[in-house]
């Protein structure tokens, strides 16, 4: 069964410096890989998502990703963080041909606390 | 732009009380979403719609029932409110085959006392 495991339930930062948020992932086929940004009292936001080709994919916001299949991770990074990069951040999976339900398992979350 | 919408924002609800709660998209997605949220915590699907007149249950067991009448229309009912039904509840819905994005309302914070 797939799952999603985010490493750190919490990031603290100082603004300007540069982040990274780490998720690793566990499937036995190939998956769609996806990024959310949910900010206080909202629904998530789509950052960025790795379907296919370029293992390196760029998002909204400044924010990148890189698709590492021998390791299995989809680690988030920005090289700059602001004030309003504060928020919690989802990394999620979907399974090629998981059928007709476009299921997404999602990691635990990770809350990047950006500090001035 | 992703155009669904759940209302209410907030509710406080006495136990015992009926709820039920709104989620309507406008981007004619065939798939529905709900998902549960406790703060600070990670999303657990409670149940799922593929199109009009289906509905599964999620991977997390909850008291709380769905219907899908209408493409763009997923509402959740519970038919007795109980603390432990406090939460939050986010709705999703998403398209086709193959990708499966899915684009979230800004969720309802229910609260049962």
């Amino acid at each position: 069964a797939q799952s999603v495991t985010q490493l750190d339930s919490q990031v603290p930062v100082f603004e300007e410096a540069p982040v990274e948020l780490r998720c690793n992932y566990s499937s036995s086929v190939s998956v769609y890989l996806f990024w959310y940004v949910q900010y206080p009292n909202q629904g998530l936001q789509l950052l960025l998502k790795y379907l296919s080709g370029s293992t390196l994919v760029k998002g909204i916001n400044g924010f990148e990703a890189e698709f590492n299949k021998s390791q299995t991770s989809f680690h988030l990074r920005k090289p700059t963080v602001h004030i309003s990069d504060t928020a919690e951040y989802f990394c999620a999976v979907s399974e090629h041909g998981s059928g007709n339900t476009g299921k997404l398992i999602f990691g635990q979350g990770t809350t990047l606390q950006v500090k001035p | 732009e992703a155009d669904i919408y759940q209302t209410p924002r907030y509710l406080v609800i006495g136990t015992g009380k009926k709820i039920t709660l709104e989620c309507s998209q406008t981007m004619g997605h065939d798939k529905m979403y709900w998902y549960q949220q406790d703060p600070g915590m990670e999303l657990h699907l409670i149940h799922y719609s593929y199109g009009v007149n289906s509905t599964e249950k999620g991977d997390l067991s909850s008291e709380s029932t769905v219907s899908r009448i209408r493409t763009e229309h997923f509402p959740l009912t519970l038919e007795s409110a109980r603390p432990s039904h406090t939460s939050q509840y986010l709705c999703a819905s998403s398209w086709g085959t193959g990708i499966y994005e899915q684009y979230f309302g800004p969720g309802t914070r229910l609260t049962v006392t």
